[in-house]
């Protein structure tokens, strides 16, 4: 079974420029999180979907941060305009939909944002 | 910190020996997980334990849970090199909300 995958697993871009950040689940798990970790902090949440709704977006630190998850599937993860203090590891985490297998996350590699 | 520690920061240890890592948190939770990842790589799902469990084993892994002290621990025993990872707990929170919330980690190294 495959994992849950992300792409790019880097990204270099100029501050002000727009990057996507991708993400596939694990197939059949409708839950679908973001987190990230800036340098030298905790992975923190962004936000998490369940199948194409966006269920709990606290932790979305401004509105340069847009994500979707059209269809139900995957789902993307735009910063537009990026900003030096972007830079991090995006990590994207699926869960099965329902029981209480729904609390055990499956992380993928992770994005490595570099904004210069 | 809101959302509690983990302790110790980085652990040195040799082949063979266990290794103890823990980690605390503030507010109620519906399981606590525990995650390792490797230098570079991604998060890797250890074990799950709930709110009402105690202790749980897979294989060299044994996790404790001390809902009353809000602690919970980590074991591996007969550490061998390739455990060399940072080893992170995330609290699962009660309610509708699905987010982990993640500790620093432990940064155990493991020589061989």
């Amino acid at each position: 079974e495959a994992g849950v995958t992300q792409f790019p697993s880097h990204s270099v871009i100029e501050k002000g420029q727009t990057v996507t950040l991708r993400c596939d689940p694990i197939s059949g798990h409708d839950n679908l999180y973001w987190y990230r970790r800036v340098m030298g902090k905790e992975i923190k949440f962004l936000l998490h979907f369940v199948k194409e709704s966006k269920q709990d977006e606290s932790g979305m630190p401004n509105n340069r941060f847009l994500a979707e998850r059209t269809g139900g599937t995957y789902s993307t993860l735009k910063v537009q305009p990026a900003e030096l203090e972007d830079s991090g590891v995006y990590f994207c985490a699926s869960s099965q939909a329902g029981g209480r297998a729904r609390n055990e996350q499956f992380f993928g590699p992770g994005t490595r944002l570099t904004v210069l | 910190s809101q959302q509690g520690e983990e302790d110790p920061q980085a652990l040195s240890i040799q082949e063979g020996e266990n290794a103890t890592m823990n980690c605390s948190y503030k507010t109620s939770i519906n399981n606590l997980q525990w995650y390792r990842q490797n230098s570079g790589r991604g998060l890797v799902h250890l074990i799950l334990i709930r709110s009402n469990e105690r202790e749980k084993h897979s294989g060299r892994l044994r996790v404790t849970l001390d809902t009353s002290k809000k602690s919970s621990s980590l074991l591996i025993t007969a550490s061998r090199a390739a455990d060399t990872a940072s080893y992170f707990c995330a609290k699962g929170r009660t309610g509708s909300a699905r987010q982990l919330t993640f500790g620093s980690g432990t940064q155990l190294t493991v020589l061989p």
